[in-house]
């Protein structure tokens, strides 16, 4: 299995302040068709994940522009731009590039 | 508009036998492409794929509990149903419903489109 390791566990951001995440797949996520399929969710308290990014960068219909995806390889990185209060939650990685698809396991955004 | 809902019992005793269904709506899981899997949560901890069926009958199962899991599917009824044997304390968690779509090219699947997630059901393993 494909193992995804993120960083940090916790995180306190400032409001306004710019948040990373880290996700680091333990093999190669580039798929048979070329494409690398990483996504970033988001979990909201009490709610099911939401998917923000999809295939490294690219972000989902209603997702606001303040979050980005990046990298390649094996080393991918989920960014808010400028954090605000709704964006409080847990965030995960997960490939979809094999199966079984596997989640990191979580990075925890909080407003200090 | 895409909508799946779990239902099964809350409270399970260790050894017994998990038996979930998930109710869908808003597509059909014989249409190529589609498929819906179950997608389990421990309190606090990160999400972990279970088993997938797809609309050829296709299954796929987790590595470390292919032993212990099955997953079916009735077309006519729009249900994929999961069974778990000799549930312990562990399994305890909130089960998802989990809708995805692939395409297919020369027997490789690559993923297609979001995932549609139904609202969870919480599972308690105790005595």
């Amino acid at each position: 299995d494909v193992v995804m390791t993120q960083s940090p566990l916790s995180l306190p951001v400032t409001l306004g302040q710019p948040a990373s995440i880290s996700c680091r797949s333990s093999e190669s996520l580039v798929h048979g068709d070329g494409n690398i399929y990483l996504n970033w969710f988001q979990q909201r308290p009490g709610q099911s994940p939401r998917r923000l990014i999809y295939k490294v960068s690219n972000r989902d219909s209603g997702v606001p522009d303040r979050f980005s995806g990046s990298g390649s390889g094996t080393e991918f990185t989920l960014k808010i731009s400028t954090v605000e209060a709704e964006d409080v939650g847990v965030y995960y990685c997960m490939q979809a590039t094999s199966w079984p698809l596997t989640f990191g396991g979580g990075t925890k955004v909080e407003i200090k | 508009q895409i909508t799946l809902k779990e239902s099964g019992p809350t409270l399970v005793k260790p050894t017994q036998t998990l038996t979930l269904t998930c109710t869908f709506s808003g597509f059909s899981l014989s249409t190529f492409g589609v498929g819906v899997g179950w997608i389990r949560q421990p309190p606090g901890k990160a999400p972990e794929w279970l088993a997938l069926i797809y609309w050829s009958d296709e299954k796929r199962y987790s590595t470390s509990l292919r032993s212990r899991i099955s997953i079916t599917k009735d077309t006519s009824k729009n249900q994929v149903v999961l069974t778990m044997t000799n549930m312990d304390p562990v399994d305890t968690g909130t089960y998802y419903c989990v809708q995805r779509q692939v395409s297919e090219t020369g027997g490789l699947k690559a993923p297609l489109g979001g995932y549609y997630w139904g609202q969870g059901t919480l599972v308690t393993v105790s005595s």
